[in-house]
C-alpha cells in the first residue's frame, strides 16, 4: 500500500466509447503525474500536475484528456481510443515545494487498459 | 531533448553474485536521479540522490550519483532470487518532470 489508490484496476474498451481512469493519494503531496507503460518500452510521462495547474503534457495525443480538481485526486479522460493505446496507465504522486525541494515519486498499482 | 540509458538492458546472474547497473542522463535543470525496482506491479522506490560522491546504501543495495559525467550506478551484492526485477533509473528536472530509463531486468538464477 503506497498511499496511491487507481481504479479500476482493469478496463476494456471499445474504440467508440468513453471512460475514465481515477487516481487518489492519501499522502499530502501536491504534484500528480500520469505515465503509460507498453511491453518493452521505458515509462512515459503524459501529464504533469503541479499544485493543480499542469505543467507539463508530454505531446500526448487529444483522445487523451487529464482532470485535476484537487491535489489529492487526479483523472484521466478517455475516448475514441486506439487499438494500441492497450497498456498499463500508472499514477503516481511526489511533494514539492514548488522551488528547491522535490521529493521521490509514490505510484499506484496501474490500471490496465485493453482497447479492442 | 531529455534522455535517460540503462545498461545493460538485461543481465542474468547467480545468487551471491555482485552485479552494477549503469545509468546515464543528459538533460536541462537536473534536480535528482532516482532508482526503481519494479516486480509484477507497481514501481517501489529505492533511492534518490541529489548531490555527488555520496554513496546511499541499504542493506545489499547501494547507490552513488556523479553529476560531472551525469551518471549514476546502482550496486546490488550477494543477490538472492528476490532481486530479480526490473530497475528503473529516473531523472527528475524542472517543474518535476520526472523522465524514465528504459530499466535493467535482472534475474537471479539459485
Amino acid at each position: 500500500e503506497t498511499g496511491v489508490t487507481q481504479t479500476p484496476r482493469h478496463l476494456v474498451m471499445g474504440m467508440t466509447n468513453k471512460k475514465s481512469l481515477k487516481c487518489e493519494q492519501h499522502l499530502g503531496h501536491n504534484a500528480m503525474y500520469w505515465y503509460k507503460q507498453s511491453a518493452k518500452k521505458p515509462l512515459e510521462l503524459m501529464f504533469v500536475y503541479n499544485f493543480k495547474e499542469q505543467t507539463e503534457n508530454n505531446s500526448v495525443p487529444s483522445r487523451f484528456s487529464p482532470e485535476c480538481p484537487n491535489s489529492s485526486h487526479l483523472f484521466l479522460h478517455l475516448h475514441t481510443l486506439q487499438p494500441e493505446d492497450s497498456a498499463l496507465y500508472l499514477c503516481a504522486s511526489s511533494h514539492t515545494n514548488g522551488l528547491d525541494y522535490t521529493g521521490e515519486l509514490f505510484f499506484g498499482e496501474g490500471s490496465r487498459l485493453t482497447v479492442l | 531533448e531529455d534522455k535517460v540509458v540503462q545498461s545493460p538492458l538485461s543481465l542474468v546472474v547467480h545468487e551471491g553474485d555482485t552485479v552494477t547497473l549503469n545509468c546515464s542522463y543528459e538533460v536541462t535543470n537536473f534536480r535528482s536521479l532516482l532508482w526503481y525496482k519494479q516486480e509484477k506491479k507497481a514501481p517501489t522506490f529505492l533511492f534518490m540522490l541529489t548531490s555527488s560522491g555520496i554513496e546511499k546504501k541499504s542493506g545489499r543495495l547501494s547507490s552513488i550519483l556523479d553529476k560531472k559525467e551525469l551518471f549514476s550506478i546502482l550496486n546490488i551484492t550477494a543477490t538472492q532470487t528476490g532481486d530479480s526485477a526490473v530497475y528503473l533509473c529516473a531523472v527528475k528536472t524542472s517543474y518535476d518532470k520526472v523522465i524514465f530509463g528504459p530499466g535493467t531486468s535482472l534475474s537471479v538464477i539459485p
